[in-house]
Protein backbone atom coordinates (compact mmCIF):
# COMPACT_ATOMS: atom_id res chain seq x y z
CA UNK A 1 0.00 0.00 0.00
CA UNK A 2 0.99 3.55 -0.74
CA UNK A 3 1.37 5.28 3.05
CA UNK A 4 0.85 9.25 3.20
CA UNK A 5 2.53 11.14 5.26
CA UNK A 6 1.44 14.65 6.67
CA UNK A 7 3.18 17.09 8.37
CA UNK A 8 2.61 18.79 11.22
CA UNK A 9 0.22 16.95 13.05
CA UNK A 10 -0.81 19.91 14.27
CA UNK A 11 -0.33 23.58 13.85
CA UNK A 12 -1.39 26.54 15.68
CA UNK A 13 -1.90 30.08 13.63
CA UNK A 14 -3.67 33.67 13.76
CA UNK A 15 -6.10 35.03 11.73
CA UNK A 16 -4.77 36.62 8.50
CA UNK A 17 -1.88 34.16 8.90
CA UNK A 18 -0.48 32.10 5.77
CA UNK A 19 -0.09 28.31 6.16
CA UNK A 20 1.40 25.62 4.47
CA UNK A 21 0.47 21.59 5.02
CA UNK A 22 2.80 19.05 3.19
CA UNK A 23 1.94 15.57 2.47
CA UNK A 24 4.47 12.56 1.39
CA UNK A 25 3.66 9.83 -0.90
CA UNK A 26 6.21 6.42 -0.01
CA UNK A 27 6.23 6.31 -3.84
CA UNK A 28 5.31 8.02 -6.59
CA UNK A 29 2.18 8.92 -7.33
CA UNK A 30 2.01 11.24 -10.56
CA UNK A 31 -0.30 14.41 -9.47
CA UNK A 32 -3.00 11.93 -8.56
CA UNK A 33 -4.29 13.60 -4.96
CA UNK A 34 -7.00 15.48 -3.13
CA UNK A 35 -6.81 17.69 -0.33
CA UNK A 36 -10.37 17.40 2.30
CA UNK A 37 -11.26 19.83 4.65
CA UNK A 38 -13.12 18.38 7.56
CA UNK A 39 -15.06 20.53 10.76
CA UNK A 40 -15.97 18.77 13.79
CA UNK A 41 -19.19 16.97 13.46
CA UNK A 42 -19.08 17.46 9.76
CA UNK A 43 -18.36 15.02 6.87
CA UNK A 44 -14.76 15.94 4.71
CA UNK A 45 -15.15 18.46 2.04
CA UNK A 46 -13.30 18.32 -1.41
CA UNK A 47 -10.88 21.28 -1.58
CA UNK A 48 -8.42 19.89 -4.53
CA UNK A 49 -8.06 17.07 -7.12
CA UNK A 50 -4.90 16.52 -9.08
CA UNK A 51 -2.62 18.09 -6.63
CA UNK A 52 -3.61 21.73 -7.27
CA UNK A 53 -7.22 21.98 -9.00
CA UNK A 54 -9.59 23.50 -7.18
CA UNK A 55 -13.00 22.13 -6.73
CA UNK A 56 -16.08 24.09 -7.84
CA UNK A 57 -16.82 26.63 -5.25
CA UNK A 58 -13.60 26.51 -3.22
CA UNK A 59 -11.70 30.21 -2.65
CA UNK A 60 -8.53 30.44 -4.44
CA UNK A 61 -6.99 31.24 -0.98
CA UNK A 62 -6.32 27.29 -1.15
CA UNK A 63 -4.15 26.59 -3.16
CA UNK A 64 -1.92 22.61 -3.97
CA UNK A 65 1.32 21.89 -5.36
CA UNK A 66 3.11 19.35 -6.40
CA UNK A 67 3.95 16.61 -8.16
CA UNK A 68 5.70 12.57 -7.56
CA UNK A 69 5.78 12.40 -3.90
CA UNK A 70 6.05 15.58 -2.16
CA UNK A 71 2.68 18.03 -2.08
CA UNK A 72 1.75 20.58 -0.82
CA UNK A 73 -1.67 22.60 0.52
CA UNK A 74 -1.56 26.31 1.52
CA UNK A 75 -3.82 28.28 3.10
CA UNK A 76 -3.79 32.27 2.81
CA UNK A 77 -5.18 35.16 4.78
CA UNK A 78 -6.70 32.37 7.32
CA UNK A 79 -10.07 33.39 8.58
CA UNK A 80 -11.80 31.57 11.32
CA UNK A 81 -13.94 29.23 9.45
CA UNK A 82 -10.60 27.60 7.71
CA UNK A 83 -9.35 26.48 11.64
CA UNK A 84 -10.17 22.49 10.81
CA UNK A 85 -8.56 19.22 10.17
CA UNK A 86 -7.22 18.82 6.37
CA UNK A 87 -6.21 15.21 5.09
CA UNK A 88 -4.33 14.40 2.10
CA UNK A 89 -5.45 11.22 -0.18
CA UNK A 90 -3.58 9.37 -3.18
CA UNK A 91 -5.79 8.20 -5.55
CA UNK A 92 -2.58 6.51 -7.72
CA UNK A 93 -3.58 3.25 -6.89
CA UNK A 94 -5.76 0.77 -4.83
CA UNK A 95 -6.25 0.98 -2.09
CA UNK A 96 -6.83 4.85 -1.95
CA UNK A 97 -5.23 5.61 1.23
CA UNK A 98 -4.86 9.07 3.50
CA UNK A 99 -2.58 11.06 5.37
CA UNK A 100 -3.39 11.26 8.94
CA UNK A 101 -4.49 14.41 9.00
CA UNK A 102 -3.62 18.01 10.20
CA UNK A 103 -5.21 19.87 13.08
CA UNK A 104 -5.39 23.85 12.25
CA UNK A 105 -5.95 25.85 15.45
CA UNK A 106 -6.67 29.34 15.95
CA UNK A 107 -3.38 30.57 18.17
CA UNK B 1 -26.84 19.62 -6.61
CA UNK B 2 -25.14 16.23 -5.72
CA UNK B 3 -27.09 14.78 -2.43
CA UNK B 4 -25.63 11.78 -0.88
CA UNK B 5 -28.02 10.29 2.03
CA UNK B 6 -26.45 7.71 4.72
CA UNK B 7 -28.70 5.46 6.90
CA UNK B 8 -28.77 2.08 8.59
CA UNK B 9 -26.08 2.71 11.02
CA UNK B 10 -26.75 1.62 14.52
CA UNK B 11 -26.05 -0.29 17.32
CA UNK B 12 -25.20 -3.42 17.17
CA UNK B 13 -23.16 -6.81 18.78
CA UNK B 14 -20.13 -8.25 17.92
CA UNK B 15 -20.06 -10.48 15.45
CA UNK B 16 -23.44 -8.95 14.16
CA UNK B 17 -24.37 -7.89 10.48
CA UNK B 18 -25.86 -4.16 9.66
CA UNK B 19 -26.99 -2.94 6.16
CA UNK B 20 -26.13 0.36 5.06
CA UNK B 21 -28.25 2.14 2.42
CA UNK B 22 -27.17 5.63 1.08
CA UNK B 23 -29.72 7.51 -1.65
CA UNK B 24 -28.17 9.35 -4.46
CA UNK B 25 -29.59 12.39 -5.97
CA UNK B 26 -28.73 15.46 -8.63
CA UNK B 27 -26.52 13.24 -11.09
CA UNK B 28 -26.99 10.21 -13.24
CA UNK B 29 -26.11 7.24 -10.73
CA UNK B 30 -25.60 4.60 -13.10
CA UNK B 31 -22.29 7.06 -14.93
CA UNK B 32 -20.25 7.03 -11.53
CA UNK B 33 -18.39 5.05 -8.97
CA UNK B 34 -19.19 5.23 -5.83
CA UNK B 35 -17.11 4.40 -2.27
CA UNK B 36 -17.38 4.02 1.29
CA UNK B 37 -15.25 5.64 3.54
CA UNK B 38 -15.25 5.01 7.27
CA UNK B 39 -13.84 7.33 10.18
CA UNK B 40 -13.27 5.90 13.86
CA UNK B 41 -14.06 7.74 16.68
CA UNK B 42 -11.00 10.67 17.09
CA UNK B 43 -9.53 8.99 14.64
CA UNK B 44 -8.88 9.93 10.45
CA UNK B 45 -9.99 8.95 7.12
CA UNK B 46 -10.23 5.19 6.00
CA UNK B 47 -11.03 4.31 2.79
CA UNK B 48 -13.93 1.14 2.67
CA UNK B 49 -14.71 -0.16 -0.26
CA UNK B 50 -15.30 1.30 -4.00
CA UNK B 51 -18.01 -0.37 -6.85
CA UNK B 52 -17.75 1.06 -10.25
CA UNK B 53 -20.88 2.87 -11.96
CA UNK B 54 -22.13 -0.81 -13.74
CA UNK B 55 -21.46 -2.39 -10.69
CA UNK B 56 -19.36 -5.05 -12.27
CA UNK B 57 -15.98 -4.01 -10.42
CA UNK B 58 -16.18 -3.94 -6.73
CA UNK B 59 -12.55 -3.30 -4.07
CA UNK B 60 -12.14 -3.49 -0.66
CA UNK B 61 -9.66 -2.44 2.09
CA UNK B 62 -8.51 -5.91 2.96
CA UNK B 63 -9.64 -5.02 7.08
CA UNK B 64 -12.99 -5.18 5.27
CA UNK B 65 -12.53 -8.22 2.51
CA UNK B 66 -14.34 -11.06 3.18
CA UNK B 67 -16.64 -9.70 5.79
CA UNK B 68 -18.47 -6.50 3.88
CA UNK B 69 -19.87 -6.38 0.57
CA UNK B 70 -20.75 -3.23 -1.68
CA UNK B 71 -23.69 -3.08 -4.02
CA UNK B 72 -26.11 -1.04 -6.07
CA UNK B 73 -29.20 -0.52 -7.04
CA UNK B 74 -29.53 1.56 -10.50
CA UNK B 75 -33.09 1.28 -10.98
CA UNK B 76 -33.33 2.91 -7.47
CA UNK B 77 -30.25 5.40 -7.15
CA UNK B 78 -29.29 3.22 -4.07
CA UNK B 79 -26.08 2.66 -2.56
CA UNK B 80 -25.50 -0.08 -0.39
CA UNK B 81 -22.66 -1.71 2.45
CA UNK B 82 -23.63 -5.04 3.79
CA UNK B 83 -21.55 -5.87 7.00
CA UNK B 84 -21.38 -8.91 8.58
CA UNK B 85 -18.93 -10.47 11.30
CA UNK B 86 -18.56 -7.06 12.58
CA UNK B 87 -16.37 -6.26 15.38
CA UNK B 88 -15.23 -3.49 17.56
CA UNK B 89 -13.08 -2.01 15.30
CA UNK B 90 -15.46 -1.05 12.76
CA UNK B 91 -17.10 1.26 14.61
CA UNK B 92 -17.00 4.49 13.05
CA UNK B 93 -19.18 6.82 10.93
CA UNK B 94 -19.70 5.71 7.66
CA UNK B 95 -19.59 8.30 4.64
CA UNK B 96 -20.56 7.07 1.26
CA UNK B 97 -18.64 9.74 -1.44
CA UNK B 98 -18.76 9.54 -5.07
CA UNK B 99 -17.03 11.50 -7.56
CA UNK B 100 -15.12 11.91 -11.02
CA UNK B 101 -12.96 8.86 -12.13
CA UNK B 102 -9.27 8.73 -13.27
CA UNK B 103 -7.47 5.73 -13.93
CA UNK B 104 -10.03 3.80 -12.84
CA UNK B 105 -10.08 5.44 -9.16
CA UNK B 106 -12.79 7.38 -7.72
CA UNK B 107 -11.44 11.28 -6.60
CA UNK B 108 -14.23 11.91 -3.46
CA UNK B 109 -15.39 15.16 -4.62
CA UNK B 110 -18.61 14.34 -3.09
CA UNK B 111 -19.91 12.97 0.61
CA UNK B 112 -22.75 12.14 2.74
CA UNK B 113 -23.43 13.30 6.36
CA UNK B 114 -22.27 9.72 7.18
CA UNK B 115 -24.00 7.16 9.75
CA UNK B 116 -22.45 6.26 13.01
CA UNK B 117 -22.19 2.09 12.90
CA UNK B 118 -21.20 1.27 17.01
CA UNK B 119 -20.19 -2.51 17.37
CA UNK B 120 -20.75 -3.06 21.30
CA UNK B 121 -22.11 -5.47 23.52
Amino acid sequence: DIQMTQSPSSLSAFVGDRVTITCRASQGISNHLAWFQQKPGKAPKSLIYAASSLQSGVPSKFSGSGSGTDFTLTISSLQPEDFASYYCQQYHRYPPTFGQGTRLEIK
Amino acid sequence: EVQLVESGGGLVQPGGSLRLSCAASGFTFSNYAMSWVRQAPGKGLEWVSTISGGGGSTYYADSVKGRFSISRDNSNNMLFLQMNSLRAEDTAVYYCANGETEGGMLIHAYWGQGTLVTVSS
